[in-house]
């Protein structure tokens, strides 16, 4: 069965960075592209990315640029997101989800969450 | 950006009754790219609906996605007691791929 595992929590400093991995199992990892979504205690979900893992490309919103990587290591099936330049309103459970289907945005299946803390 | 406009923000109803919530997006969609999502505390979220009106595998019946257009509506017809939880719409047609703000819908 499809399975995202994710690293676990973080607690980092203001100005730091976080790296937070996302495995992938029970399928063929570059046929699907995998997203990150990121939701801030009590809010919503915010759509960070997405990442092909099949050629490495990947898009990100805006309000990231410069400061968000995204990456993967295919022989083992893990997918990275990068985030630089943390402020406390980078506090959030991230998630890495996978389509649901190639060639689909809707995301079918997610991993469990990270939660990263950024605090002084 | 496409801003997509969840209504309301929370619906309260019982066991049996029937649901619909609304999403309304800024710019016109394509059909084919928008879902929905139910959030349970603490859990991720899990995909009920895709392209529109499509449900996702092991979803039952009783969800259904319906709209066109910017106006787009969920619609549970009987609430079972697990249905009560925090619904999102997503557009992902256009990059940044957006969520609505969500509709909570409490007992």
């Amino acid at each position: 069965q499809v399975q995202l595992v994710q690293s676990g929590a973080e607690v980092k400093k203001p100005g730091a960075s976080v790296k937070v991995s996302c495995k992938a199992s029970g399928y063929t990892f570059t046929d699907y592209d995998i997203n990150w979504v990121r939701q801030a205690p009590g809010q919503g979900l915010e759509w960070m990315a997405w990442l092909n893992p099949n050629d490495g490309n990947t898009g990100h919103a805006e309000k990231f640029q410069g400061r968000l990587s995204i990456t993967r290591d295919t022989p083992i099936g893990t997918a990275y997101m990068e985030l630089s330049s943390l402020t406390s309103e980078d506090t959030a459970v991230y998630y890495c989800a996978r389509q649901f289907y190639s060639a689909s945005g809707s995301l079918g299946y997610w991993g469990q969450g990270t939660l990263v803390t950024v605090s002084s | 950006e496409i801003v997509l406009t969840q209504s309301p923000g929370t619906l309260s109803l019982s066991p049996g009754e029937r649901a619909t919530l609304s999403c309304r997006a800024s710019h016109s969609l394509s059909s084919s790219f928008v879902a929905w999502y139910q959030q349970k505390r603490g859990q991720a979220p899990r995909l009920l609906i895709y392209g529109v009106f499509n449900r996702a595998t092991g979803i039952p019946d009783r969800f259904s996605g319906s709209g066109s257009g910017t106006d787009f509506t969920l619609t549970i017809s009987r609430l079972e007691p697990e249905d009560f939880a925090v619904y999102f719409c997503q557009q992902h047609g256009t990059s940044p791929y957006s969520f609505g703000q969500g509709t909570k819908l409490e007992i």
